[in-house]
């Protein structure tokens, strides 16, 4: 267990569908981040919140919308994906993405079909 | 954008060494980590260098120059549960932090 939890852990969906992801960390983090990571590529980073506020959107498509109500819940909504959508979709946080080492640790991700 | 290469694939026998290199082009430097990732899981954070040298956690050490763009992960007396994806991570200038695509390293009796 690293202190970040996600649900669901695995989700199917038709293009026309709408759903959410959930992120929750019990680390006292200020960070949350939401990544991609599809085969044989590089986690790909999609946004980043500091002390709620978004700080990052790395030219996410619109068609994914997070939310940061507070510091320890991220909630990603999908909404009308496509198939190459389909991939892990993975939460952490961090104390300070601007100083010190700031380590990040991850959830397990949910690992996203889109139909 | 930033640059980040590792290889593959990786095998090795278990009880043996395994080297994990790593290079990178970024703009800016603030520190290189490792993370190992089992199938289906959460990447786990194994090691962070922010200064030339070694860093050293039991089984496991990582190297960094920063002159030379290059870090190493060596996995020393191989376990079966080493098996695994172990990413590279840089964190650049600016504190954004980027992957390379992970090497996978299969661990055989």
């Amino acid at each position: 267990e690293t202190g970040v939890t996600q649900t669901p852990r695995h989700l199917v969906m038709g293009m026309t569908n709408k759903k959410s992801l959930k992120c929750e960390q019990h680390l006292g983090h200020n960070a949350m981040y939401w990544y991609k990571q599809s085969a044989k590529k590089p986690l790909e980073l999609m946004f980043v919140y500091n002390f709620k506020e978004q700080t990052e959107n790395n030219s996410v498509p619109s068609r994914f919308s997070p939310e940061c109500p507070n510091s320890s819940h991220l909630f990603l909504h999908l909404h009308t994906l496509q198939p190459e959508d389909s991939a892990l979709y993975l939460c952490a946080s961090s104390q300070d993405p601007t100083s010190g080492p700031d380590t990040q640790y991850f959830g397990p991700g949910t690992r996203l079909t889109v139909l | 954008g930033q640059n980040i290469d590792q290889p593959t694939e990786m095998t090795a026998t278990e009880g043996a060494i395994v080297q994990i290199n790593c290079t990178y082009q970024t703009s800016g430097f603030n520190g290189l980590f490792w993370y190992q990732q089992h199938a289906g899981e959460a990447p786990t954070f194994l090691s962070y260098n922010v200064l030339d040298g070694l860093e050293e956690k039991g089984r496991f050490s990582s190297f960094l120059s920063r002159s030379k763009g290059y870090s190493y992960l060596l996995l020393k007396e191989l376990q079966m549960k080493d098996s695994a994806s172990y990413l590279c991570a840089v964190r650049d200038g600016d504190y954004k932090l980027s992957f390379g695509a992970g090497t996978t390293v299969t661990v055989r009796a």
